[in-house]
């Protein structure tokens, strides 16, 4: 199946700093590929999606571009506050033949005031 | 919005108890999804589901079955808890196709295994 890797964490940072998480896919075809992000007792929740090459998602500040050349899809924010710490993961879509999605252990990200 | 519930966010049961942990999303989806999250680990998939009574093991099957019976409800089984099923559990529900949807989660139920 589709399949990532992904930045180990715990990434720690003050506000304001500048974050990127790395992130490269191996898959058949050309999936959409995915930043879920997970708060503190939740369930994960979409942050952002890139649907094709070169298109580019965002939300709350995060950008991620979908760079076939490089196999990436690689997080990046600015200026991150506090309420950024949480669990991010990466992942491709599913495959119409192969629903067997595992995602990874998701890097862990702490901003501190 | 879409809306996955899970019907318990905690419970803790005893060694050999049959534990229930339900799922269920309010549009229509086809394909649900049971996840386990531990530390380290990330997030596995122990079963999914592509249709009513239809199923299909994920890597971690072993010590779990599930249950759809109503397209809505998926819901997952441990038929003897073992403290090593101590974990989150995270349902997911899939919106719009394999190739280009997103995966809808609950919130959780942390399940304590004593």
């Amino acid at each position: 199946g589709n399949s990532v890797t992904q930045m180990e964490g715990p990434v720690t940072l003050s506000e304001e700093a500048f974050l990127t998480i790395n992130c490269t896919y191996t898959a058949t075809g050309y999936p959409s590929l995915f930043w879920y992000v997970q708060y503190p007792g939740e369930g994960l929740q979409l942050l952002l999606k890139a649907t094709k090459a070169d298109d580019k998602g965002s939300n709350k500040g995060f950008e991620a571009t979908y760079r076939k050349e490089t196999t990436s899809f690689h997080l990046e924010k600015g200026s991150v506050q506090v309420s950024d710490s949480a669990v991010y993961f990466c992942a491709p879509s599913l495959r119409s033949n192969d629903y067997k999605l595992s995602f990874g252990a998701g890097t862990t990200v702490t901003v501190r005031a | 919005d879409v809306k996955v519930t899970q019907s318990s966010r905690y419970l803790v049961k005893r060694t050999g108890e049959k534990v229930f942990l339900e799922c269920v999303q309010d549009m229509d989806h086809e394909n649900m999804f049971w996840y386990r999250q531990d530390p380290g680990l990330g997030l596995r998939l122990i079963y999914f589901s592509y249709d009513v009574k239809m199923k299909e093991k994920g890597d971690i099957p072993e010590g779990y079955s599930v249950s759809r019976e109503k397209k809505e409800r998926f819901s997952l089984i441990l038929e003897s808890a073992s403290t090593n099923q101590t974990s989150m559990y995270l349902c997911a529900s899939l919106v719009g196709t394999a190739n280009t949807g997103e995966l809808f989660f609950g919130e959780g139920s942390r399940l304590t295994v004593l």
